[in-house]
């Protein structure tokens, strides 16, 4: 059992389609962090969130941390090849040192 | 001037042998990670040192010893390779130990025990 559950595991669209990967768990965690891995190449940030409820956008993408601090979202608007790759999520939990990654989503953006 | 570098990328070799990984960060960070990514893209932690002091021991093998000869470097040494220890190992590097700071990764190092 993993304490970071995402979903869906795979997803292949379009170019053009909107999609939303979740992060959930019963845990609550202090903060959360989304990165994107490429194939051959370790994972990169793309944004952290701290506060319950926030929203972040960073051009297509816009993350959500829930208001109770226990599950995140992913949501990328008009799909392009260039977002394909792993993307994980992760938490920081008061008095733990390192992030707990989820199990990841694949995504796959067809031209 | 890759940020954290780690070697080599690729690591073939024997059950029963031992092996080492080396990695490298130029940012200046204080706080250095071993990662393990199994081959369903699972990410977890293994061990981190802050200042060369060990700070985080997860439930990993003996076999598994991290040596950090000063804050840039953290190398990982495997005794007795088994078939299990085969995926790809990342090695990061923070800020801070803060658990919210950025963590940026190496390139990983794909093991494969045959």
């Amino acid at each position: 059992t993993q304490l970071l559950e995402q979903s869906p595991q795979f997803l292949s669209i379009q170019e053009g389609e909107n999609l939303t990967v979740y992060c959930n768990s019963s845990s609550v965690f202090s903060s959360l962090q989304w990165y994107r891995q490429e194939p051959g190449e370790g994972p990169v940030l793309l944004v952290t969130v701290v506060t319950g409820g926030e929203v972040k956008k960073l051009k297509r993408l816009t993350f959500q941390f829930g208001d109770a601090r226990k599950d995140s979202s992913l949501h990328i608007t008009a799909a392009q090849p260039g977002d394909t790759g792993l993307y994980l999520c992760a938490g920081g939990r008061t008095g733990r040192r390192a992030l707990t990654f989820g199990s990841g989503t694949r995504l796959q953006v067809q031209p | 001037d890759t940020a954290v570098s780690q070697t080599p990328k690729y690591l073939v070799t024997q059950m029963g042998n031992d092996k080492s990984i080396k990695c490298e960060q130029n940012l200046g960070h204080d706080t250095m990670y071993w990662y393990k990514q199994d081959s369903k893209k699972f990410l977890k932690i293994m061990f981190s040192y802050n200042n060369k002091e060990l700070i985080i021991n997860e439930t990993v093998p003996n076999r598994f010893s991290p040596k950090s000869p000063d804050k840039a470097h953290l190398n990982l040494h495997i005794n007795s390779l088994e078939l299990g220890d085969s995926a790809v190992y990342f090695c990061a590097s923070s800020r801070e130990r803060a658990v919210h700071t950025e963590a940026f990764f190496g390139q990983g190092t794909r093991l494969t025990v045959v």
